[in-house]
């Protein structure tokens, strides 16, 4: 079965620190790659997708995205995070040629220090 | 020019009741979307419609019922509330396009059932 795995729960930076957001999938197949943000008492808005070309990936809000499919992996990147940017993140994966339902991982909640 | 909109924001309300979120989209998707976050932020997949069809239905209680009267609008309809069911609900919407099916979301009503 097809699972999205965002290893860590929380994360804390400063302002104005890198950040990496990690997500790892297990599927057999070329998998469509998504990051969603969630704001507080928000939904939920697609920062960047993967789909094919170029691994590196640039998003809205400063915000890029590296496909590895060595490390089946699609982690997320800042090179500098504001108090703005404190959120709940989601990976999503989906199967090219299967559902089109993606799977979201359990989202990883970032904190940022003044 | 909101293009995801959900009503009410929020829902108090006490068990046995029956009670319906409403959802529109005024981006033109085809495919539309019901999710269940909890409280630890999970994003389950509950209901899919595609130009007015159901095209998924989770395993959730037949007490849900979504009801599409037009490609626009998926509406929630919930009977006999229980305390489980105390979540924030999320409509979102989809082009149907087979290279994307990025999607996108609502602000959520979050629901309390006492």
């Amino acid at each position: 079965a097809q699972s999205v795995t965002q290893p860590d729960i929380h994360i804390t930076v400063s302002e104005g620190a890198s950040l990496e957001l990690r997500c790892n999938y297990s599927y057999g197949a070329t998998p469509y790659l998504f990051w969603y943000v969630q704001s507080p008492g928000q939904g939920l808005q697609l920062l960047l997708k993967y789909f094919s070309g170029d691994t590196l990936v640039q998003g809205i809000k400063g915000f890029e995205a590296e496909f590895k499919r060595s490390q089946s992996s699609f982690n997320l990147r800042k090179p500098s995070v504001h108090w703005s940017d404190a959120a709940e993140y989601f990976c999503a994966v989906r199967l090219s040629g299967g559902s089109y339902i993606p799977t979201f991982g359990r989202g990883t909640s970032l904190i940022v220090h003044p | 020019d909101t293009a995801v909109s959900q009503t009410p924001k929020y829902l108090v309300t006490q068990m046995g009741n029956d009670k319906s979120i409403k959802c529109e989209q005024n981006l033109g998707h085809d495919t539309m979307y019901w999710y269940k976050q909890d409280s630890k932020k999970f994003l389950k997949i509950m209901f899919s419609y595609n130009n007015k069809e159901l095209i998924i239905n989770e395993t959730v209680p037949n007490r849900f019922s979504p009801k599409s009267p037009d490609k626009a609008h998926l509406n929630l309809h919930i009977n006999s509330l229980e305390l489980g069911d105390s979540a924030v609900y999320f409509c979102a919407s989809s082009p149907r396009d087979r290279t994307t099916y990025e999607q996108y979301f609502g602000p959520g009503t979050r629901l309390t059932v006492t």
